[in-house]
Parts: structure tokens; sequence; C-alpha cells
């Protein structure tokens, strides 16, 4: 069953701790993206990666860090230093990137 | 970098009747434009794309249109179903960048 997955669907941490977010794809696509949704915000780019072992900061990467070490994972770090971490993860990935980008199911993030 | 600007926000209308929704972007070099909608509790899925090279798209009741002198492009819906209740999210792209969303529109559609 080919597609993108993300985990867990909703994950709670304390505040001041750091929370990786799960995402796997088995689409063979080359770009891998994090966007955080916001209720009135739309989606806001977190960070994206064309390729293995490359990625760029999006429009609200502070607080936030990832890795590409294989093309099929994309995690995505949310750290202490986010200042508002309680939100709705989306994960993507495309071909490339001026292409239909799958999304995953998202993980809600909430900080107690 | 890029930026989509959606309008409007919400947009209430009769079964039946069409529904407009417009936005505009900032960078002339972005050449992919698609729309997602995006049920309650699901992920966002495409409904149709347009890219810089064609200037209208039509797929059953749904179609997309782009000026890109105007830095525009419009999805519209004819013959609206209470179905299409959704949030509807614009977005535009070019080789080498990620896709940038506008704020979304919440169309209601009531029988």
């Amino acid at each position: 069953d080919g597609g993108i997955t993300q985990s867990p669907k909703y994950l709670f941490r304390k505040e001041g701790q750091n929370v990786t977010l799960s995402c796997e794809q088995n689409l063979n696509h080359d770009a891998m993206y994090w966007y955080r949704q916001d209720p009135g915000q739309g989606l806001r780019l977190i960070y994206y990666s064309q390729i293995v072992n490359d990625f760029q900061k999006g429009d609200i990467a502070e607080g936030y860090s990832v890795s590409r070490e294989k093309k099929e994972s994309f995690p995505l770090t949310v750290t202490s230093a986010q200042k508002n971490p309680t939100a709705f993860y989306l994960c993507a990935s495309s071909p490339r990137t001026d292409t239909e980008a799958f999304f995953g199911q998202g993980t809600r993030l909430t900080v107690v | 970098g890029e930026n989509v600007e959606q309008h409007p926000s919400t947009l209430s209308v009769q079964e039946g009747d069409s529904a407009v929704i417009k936005c505009t972007y900032s960078d002339s070099a972005s050449n992919y434009f698609p729309w997602y909608k995006q049920e309650l509790g699901k992920r966002p899925q495409l409904i149709i794309d347009i890219r810089s090279n064609v200037g209208e798209k039509k797929d059953q009741r749904i179609a997309v249109t782009l000026n890109k002198t105007a830095k525009h492009f419009s999805l519209h819906i004819t013959e609206t179903q209470p179905e299409d209740s959704a949030v509807y999210f614009c977005a535009a792209s070019k080789a080498g960048t990620a896709l940038i969303f506008g704020k979304g529109t919440t169309l209601s559609v009531s029988s």
C-alpha cells in the first residue's frame, strides 16, 4: 500500500521537552515537506528537502530541526525553543517541488 | 520569497449556486498552481492544478483560471453540492521551492 505515513496521530509533551514527529513515504518521491496548520493560518512551511542530505528552511523554521538521511524518511524535531508548539503538523512528499504534493494524515501535537 | 493571498476567507452558497475563490501570488517565476480541498479532520487533497503555460483547466464541475500578467488565479465550482463543503487552499511554487499556500477559504454549501 503506497503512501505517506505520519506517526503518531496524537502527541502530548511537557513544556521544555523536545519531541520528534515521524514521516515516512514509499512513493519514491525526491521532495519532502513539513507544514504547520493553525486555525485561520493556512499551511505554513517549516522545512523542505529536495534530495537526501539536503534541506532548506521555510518561513517558520525557528525552533524546529529536520534530517534527511534516507529518501523515505523526513523526521521533524520540535525543540524546546519553539515558543508555541501546539499545532497540527502535516508532512508531504512530491516527485519534485513543482508537482503535486501528497499529504500524510497529520500529527496533532499538544504541549501540556 | 513567494507570498500567496487568498480571498474570501469564508464563503456561503446555496446548493446549486456557483462558488469562486481567488488567489494572488507575488513571484512572477512561479509556474505551478494547485488547489487543495481539506475536509474536517482529513488531510488536504489535490482537486485541480494548472501550470503557467495554460490559461484555463476544467474537470467536470471544477475549473481553474490563471492570469499571469495580473498574477492571480481562481477556482470556480459550479452546481455546488453539500459535499463540496470544506476548506480550500490555493498554492504556488516553482522548481526548487516548496508550495506556498494561501490561508484557506471555508466553503459552506447549504441545501
